[in-house]
């Protein structure tokens, strides 16, 4: 089945600095979404990625779609508290527009 | 607008019992997809439902679990007689219409079965 391994596994940064994270597959995924999921909270969808090459960007985060469809990258610019959790990438099952594969999440940690 | 729903947000169960687990999808969003996370993990599919139809129940396990997604009211996922294996979060994500892969998740359901 399709797996998608993301690094690094944590991350632990003072508030201000970028952070950066990607997400690798082992076959081809035509969407890339990213999600942020904080204790005790559903995933909250952060951005969607359609296009090989797109980039995209919701504020400080951006992220882009590897140009092999095997990958994506999310960045944060400026990190402030809040931005702590996992954050997780996900893709649907090539051919389906129905379930989701979701990444093994990168927890950010964020100290003033 | 409304997220979507779920509840109840912690449910415990004592082993051999049923838990029944509920889901409202955002409004206008016809399709619903149930996934279980287990602690220190990312989110397994377990099933993807339509008003009446169940499209795609591959993540499911072939006995206890059950999903239905009736005409009118939640979505609903039913185990049967849980053991303690059972015990996890529990999401359930809705989507407007088919060839978009956005889910929009709910806040989930903590299972624990003592």
């Amino acid at each position: 089945g399709q797996q998608l391994n993301q690094s690094p596994q944590s991350m632990f940064i003072q508030e201000g600095e970028d952070v950066s994270m990607n997400c690798t597959s082992s076959s081809i995924f035509n969407t890339w979404l990213w999600y942020k999921q904080e204790p005790g909270e559903g995933p909250v969808l952060l951005i969607a990625l359609y296009k090989a090459g797109e980039l995209t960007s919701n504020g400080r985060l951006t992220a882009q779609f590897g140009i092999t469809r095997k990958d994506s990258f999310l960045n944060i610019s400026a990190s402030i508290p809040s931005d702590v959790g996992i954050y997780f990438c996900a893709g649907p099952y090539t051919g389906t527009a129905s379930k989701l594969t979701f990444g093994t999440g990168t927890r950010l940690q964020v100290t003033l | 607008n409304a997220g979507v729903m779920q509840n109840p947000r912690h449910l415990v169960r004592r082993r051999g019992q049923e838990a029944r687990l509920r889901c409202s999808p955002m409004k206008g969003h016809s399709h619903v997809y149930w996934y279980r996370q287990l602690p220190e993990e990312g989110l397994k599919f377990m099933v993807y439902l339509q008003k009446e139809n169940i499209i795609d129940e591959s993540g499911m396990p072939k006995e206890r679990f059950s999903a239905e997604f009736p005409k009118e009211g939640p979505s609903i996922l039913r185990i049967q007689q849980v053991v303690r294996g059972d015990s996890a979060a529990y999401f359930c994500a809705s989507s407007p219409r088919t060839g978009r892969n956005e889910q929009f998740f709910g806040p989930g359901t903590r299972l624990t079965v003592l």
